[in-house]
């Protein structure tokens, strides 16, 4: 079973507004992760945000984590029509190596 | 350099036939996971290898499936007597060492069972 919800599940906007998603999961973590998945293809990472940290950048993208309220969000600044694709969170749950994924969110970018 | 890579990238079979999917890691990477991803989920981990080491295979739906690294590079998931509801994308991914956290993903093998 998965951990973590993702909200909202599909999320439809135009080229140049912003896009935020949320991540909300269950156990204590050691990090979350986002990654992207466009259609046919494998998961490419993001951004990596550690237990100990509230907030971090990579370029357009913005992620905060909240660990007492157990939820993360990713936001994209500035969406590009490339920016179409299925977004996904993803724990490492501490003591354990493997990364537990949410159901993602089905980002749609409108020229 | 290469990617990991997965092959094949489709594979339809009838039920009840075996089949046999290979990753080949990112040359050096110690760390190696299978995931399977349904449609329309989020991917949803099977088993982990460190070298050739099957330290957790929790994930495994059942004892049809079967994976093995014999080597500590390439590995195999292999599926027995496979079912309708195995049906989904299995991806793997590998990771430098035991302490570096991001994994890279393969493009993922199809599987359809008929």
């Amino acid at each position: 079973s998965q951990q973590g919800e993702e909200d909202p599940q599909a999320l439809s906007i135009q080229e140049g507004e912003n896009a935020t998603m949320n991540c909300s999961y269950k156990t204590s973590i050691n990090n979350l992760q986002w990654y992207r998945q466009n259609s046919g293809r494998g998961l490419v990472h993001l951004i990596l945000i550690r237990s100990n940290e509230r907030e971090k950048h990579s370029g357009r993208l913005r992620v905060t984590l909240d660990t007492s309220k157990k939820s993360s969000s990713l936001l994209i600044t500035a969406s590009r029509a490339a920016d179409t694709a299925s977004y996904f969170c993803a724990t490492m749950i501490q003591g354990a190596q493997k990364l537990v994924f949410g159901q993602g969110t089905r980002l749609t970018i409108n020229p | 350099g290469a990617g990991v890579s997965q092959s094949p990238r489709y594979k339809v079979a009838k039920r009840g036939q075996d089949v046999a999917l290979r990753c080949d890691p990112i040359s050096g990477h110690v760390s190696l996971f299978w995931y399977q991803q349904a449609l329309g989920q989020g991917p949803e981990f099977l088993t982990y290898f460190q070298n050739e080491a099957q330290l957790d295979k929790s994930g495994l739906p059942s004892d049809r499936f079967f994976a093995e690294r014999p080597e500590g590079s390439v590995s195999t998931l292999k599926i027995q007597r496979t079912q309708q509801e195995d049906s989904a994308v299995y991806l793997c991914a590998s990771r430098p060492g035991v302490h570096t956290d991001t994994q890279y993903f393969g493009p993922g093998t199809r599987l359809t069972v008929l």
